[in-house]
């Protein structure tokens, strides 16, 4: 896991702005996945991409979006529309075929001011 | 979709002891049971994995079970140390077909491991 990184460890944010968080990774993973954490709730899947160029819709997609135009990158936007933004959010990434085993980045954790 | 309850959402063992966390899941198709560590702050680490077609998995101190008819997974740890105490996390989850997989989170355990 030490091969995923996300950028910035923190991030504050004023209401109305977008943000973009960061996701690398150079594992040679297909898969990539964005996932929320809140205390006491758990992770939730926000955004998922098993290949470049596209991209699914997890459990908690509404007011966020993504892109996948690299093998090695999955940004995140946080937009204005995501109502309740400040949480922790952690991307992973697993091979698209065999263990499939999900590695974590370190995280960033968002606040709004 | 998939609904994962986690029980007890904390636990508090004496050093040496055994710890056991449940997990259940919903949906009949999820064939892929991982458990993950985190540490304060930290990003979650995977410690064990088990895939429907297994009753049990073990791997030195760590033990997971799985009772696919009554849809339930547990952890096991065994002869436990301070440097267990974290949260625990259980997931269950589906192979997509196009790569990769899907999961589910429960809730988590916090788990204190006392001297």
């Amino acid at each position: 896991d030490g091969g995923i990184t996300q950028s910035p460890k923190y991030l504050f944010r004023k209401e109305g702005q977008n943000v973009t968080l960061s996701c690398e990774q150079n594992l040679n993973h297909d898969a990539m996945y964005w996932y929320r954490q809140d205390p006491g709730q758990g992770l939730r899947l926000i955004y998922y991409s098993q290949i470049v160029n596209d991209f699914q819709k997890g459990d908690i997609a509404e007011g966020y979006s993504v892109s996948r135009e690299k093998k090695e990158s999955f940004p995140l936007t946080v937009t204005s529309a995501q109502k309740n933004p400040t949480a922790f959010y952690l991307c992973a990434s697993s091979m698209k075929a065999g263990a499939r085993t999900q590695y974590f980045g370190p995280g960033t954790r968002l606040t709004v001011l | 979709g998939e609904n994962v309850e986690q029980h007890p959402s904390t636990l508090s063992v004496q050093e040496g002891d055994s710890a056991v966390i449940k997990c259940t899941y919903s949906d009949s198709a999820s064939n892929y049971f991982p458990w993950y560590k985190q540490e304060l702050g930290k990003r979650p680490q995977l410690i064990i994995d088990i895939r429907s077609n297994v009753g049990e998995k073990k791997d030195q101190r760590i033990a997971v079970t799985l009772n696919k008819t009554a849809k339930h997974f547990s952890l096991h740890i065994t002869e436990t140390q301070p440097e267990d105490s974290a949260v625990y996390f259980c997931a269950a989850g589906g192979i997509l077909t196009g790569g990769g997989n899907k999961l589910t989170f429960g809730t988590g355990t916090q788990l204190k491991v006392e001297l």
